[in-house]
């Protein structure tokens, strides 16, 4: 089993859509969780954090579930420039982050 | 703002040439790595490093050296370069390695092996 695994999509949604993404991870013991974006031929950039409680940044929310071992983000509203590839991102203590292979993410007009 | 820059950013090269990478940072972080992506493979750990003069195997290390000997430069060589390492390579770097601690990527370099 890969330690981070995504749905690779694509979702294509029209713009003002709520989608949602999951990510499960195998590491029983990983501590902090993140969502990252990678728009196309560009490098990953940190989206936001995954808190315990969940949280929120705009029209961006991501939760927790660590008795099954995933996590989520919502993107609500949807805008055209929402359109990127999102990556699950996990880390289990002092080693390096794991990420998935992403989620491809098509907003259409 | 410079953060993580990587040189060169487009790099061709024949089967069995031998290149590096560099990776240099302005951010006094503590921890560097480089990663390489493939369609439908997502990052991959290369190597990593949690300070000067460290280094430590990744994921898919085969084929690839690295050396930090300045705190702020990673440097990734292929000694004899195959067409299976054609891929992108971002080297990466953190202030920490635990918690909730961000990654900060460099623009990436696109290697193609012949």
């Amino acid at each position: 089993r890969k330690e981070v695994e995504q749905d690779p999509g694509p979702f294509n949604v029209p713009e003002g859509a709520t989608v949602a993404f999951n990510c499960t991870y195998s590491n029983s013991a990983s501590q902090s969780f993140f969502w990252y974006r990678q728009d196309c031929r560009k490098e990953p950039k940190l989206l936001m954090s995954v808190y315990s409680s969940g949280n929120e940044d705009g029209r961006f929310t991501a939760q927790l579930n660590r008795a099954s071992q995933y996590i989520s983000l919502l993107i609500r509203d949807s805008k055209l420039s929402d359109s990127a590839t999102y990556l699950c991102v996990v880390n289990s203590g002092n080693t390096p982050l794991v990420f998935g292979k992403g989620t491809r993410l098509s907003v259409i007009a | 703002n410079a953060g993580v820059t990587q040189t060169p950013k487009f790099r061709v090269l024949k089967t069995g040439q031998s290149m590096t990478l560099l990776c240099a940072q302005d951010m006094n972080h503590e921890y560097m790595y480089w990663y390489r992506q493939d369609p439908g493979m997502g990052l991959r750990l290369i190597h990593y490093s949690v300070g000067e003069g460290t280094t430590a195997k990744g994921e898919v290390p085969d084929g690839y050296n690295v050396s930090r000997l300045k705190k702020q430069n990673f440097l990734l060589g292929l000694e004899s370069a195959a067409p299976s390492q054609t891929s992108v390579y971002f080297c990466a770097s953190s202030y920490r390695q635990s918690g909730l601690t961000e990654a900060f990527f460099g623009q990436g370099t696109r290697l193609t092996v012949v």
